[in-house]
């Protein structure tokens, strides 16, 4: 079965960058993309960008542009995203998703807590 | 960007109702409609997906309608296991886009 496997929960002081991982199994890694979603402490969901997992074309929402940075590894079948310089109101659970174009996002990692702080 | 919006945010309903959840896109978005539901300390699980097609596994209670703009999730007999947060989003065109939420409590 697909699953989504994300690293653990990250505490970083504002500017010290984070990456968080996202490893998949149970599907040929590079058939599909993967998404970024952001939910901050009692707030909704926002998407923050995809990245095409075969040729690793990338695609952010507006927010996250130049802030956030979404790499993969075909060969350890992960996805990577990095916040380089992140700020306090980053703190954050950070989900990974499996979805195609125009398709919905069927994959949940079960996220990742980052928390920025002094 | 297309903005997704949610009515209501909050709504208090008994075991046994009936609810309707909406979603209203600022542009149309065809059926590329999906629907979320989300309990405390958990990802997303996805309901309905293409606006009206039920996800593999989900209960026959849930269901959903619409195209272009405008977007309904009903439940057509609320369950216990129900009182959760449900989410739209919008898959027609990126950013990929989600409602603000709709938190369904117990009366």
């Amino acid at each position: 079965q697909v699953q989504l496997v994300q690293s653990g929960a990250e505490v970083k002081k504002p500017g010290a960058s984070v990456k968080v991982s996202c490893r998949a199994s149970g599907y040929t890694f590079t058939s599909y993309p993967l998404h970024w979603v952001r939910q901050a402490p009692g707030q909704g969901l926002e998407w923050m960008g995809w990245i095409n997992t075969d040729n690793g074309n990338t695609k952010y929402a507006q927010t996250f542009q130049g802030r956030v940075t979404i790499t993969r590894d075909t060969s350890a079948s992960t996805v990577y995203m990095e916040l380089p310089s992140p700020r306090f109101d980053d703190t954050a659970m950070y989900y990974c998703a499996r979805g195609d174009g125009y398709k919905p996002l069927e994959d949940w990692g079960q996220g990742t807590q980052v928390t920025v702080s002094s | 960007d297309i903005q997704m919006t949610q009515s209501p945010s909050s709504l208090s309903a008994s075991v046994g109702d009936r609810v309707t959840i909406t979603c209203r896109a600022t542009q149309s978005i065809n059926t590329y409609l999906n629907w979320y539901q989300q309990k405390p300390g958990k990802a997303p699980n996805l309901l309905i997906y293409d606006a009206s097609n039920l996800q593999s596994g989900v209960p026959s209670r849930f269901s959903g309608s619409g195209s272009g703009t405008d977007f309904t999730l009903t439940i057509s007999s609320l369950q216990p296991e129900d009182f959760a947060t449900y989410y739209c989003q919008q898959s027609g065109s990126t950013p990929y886009s989600f409602g603000q939420g709709t938190k369904l409590e117990i009366k």
